[in-house]
């Protein structure tokens, strides 16, 4: 079945420490993006790609890092963890970074820094 | 910046009807998403509106005024499965800015 998926599922960290966050689609979409989601804010854009080879900055970029290497792949990374970025983290995609294209979000990955 | 205001929480009872409401101030405007989140799942797709007026699908319809900064999420005849939250995003140079989320609670 077409889709995307997150892994890990859930993790708990220790502050300091490094952390990625995969994500893989398969429907060969051209953009993707990364989320964060806290309990009264809602969803906020952190980094995304509008095609393979190249990336930007959302809304809180500070302290995450993006690639992306091919078209399926889309890995966050957490140079050096801290509690405030404990949160749940949804990766989506999108067929282009086109106003009328639906986004699709995995099924989340949920971190807790300590 | 953006601002996108939507209540935090409503609730109605089984086979009622509930109006979401979604107001914003955005620097940009490409359109206007509604997603549905159940709890501890992924948003999921509801409705898009980028013309003023009234998008219907199934039970669920959706209302724009770009004029006014406006939109609701009408669910009509509710069903315990439609409690969940509901977002609201704006399209702003082509990134989805998203409300808080409105929970909707249905009880019987």
């Amino acid at each position: 079945i077409a889709g995307i998926t997150q892994a890990p599922t859930s993790q708990i960290l220790a502050a300091g420490r490094r952390m990625t966050l995969r994500c893989t689609q398969d429907m060969r979409h051209n953009a993707m993006y990364w989320y964060r989601q806290d309990l009264g804010l809602g969803l906020r854009l952190i980094h995304y790609s509008n095609t393979a080879g190249t990336t930007g900055k959302g809304e809180v970029p500070d302290g995450y890092s993006v690639s992306r290497a091919n078209t399926d792949d889309f890995p966050l990374t957490l140079a050096s963890a801290v509690p405030s970025q404990t949160s749940v983290y949804f990766c989506a995609s999108s067929e282009t970074s086109g106003s009328t294209d639906t986004q699709y979000f995995g099924p989340g990955t949920r971190l807790t820094v300590l | 910046g953006q601002n996108i205001d939507q209540p935090t929480e409503m609730t109605a009872t089984e086979g009622a009807i509930v109006q979401i409401n979604c107001t914003y101030q955005t620097s940009g405007f490409n359109g206007l998403f509604w997603y549905q989140q159940h709890a501890g799942e992924a948003p999921t797709f509801l409705s898009y509106n980028v013309l003023d007026g009234l998008e219907e699908k199934g039970r669920f319809s959706s209302f724009l005024s770009r004029s006014k900064g406006y939109s609701y999420l009408l669910l009509k005849e509710l069903q315990m499965k439609d409690s969940a939250s509901y977002l609201c995003a704006v399209d702003d140079d082509y990134k989805l800015s998203f409300g808080a989320g409105t929970t909707v609670t249905v009880r019987a």
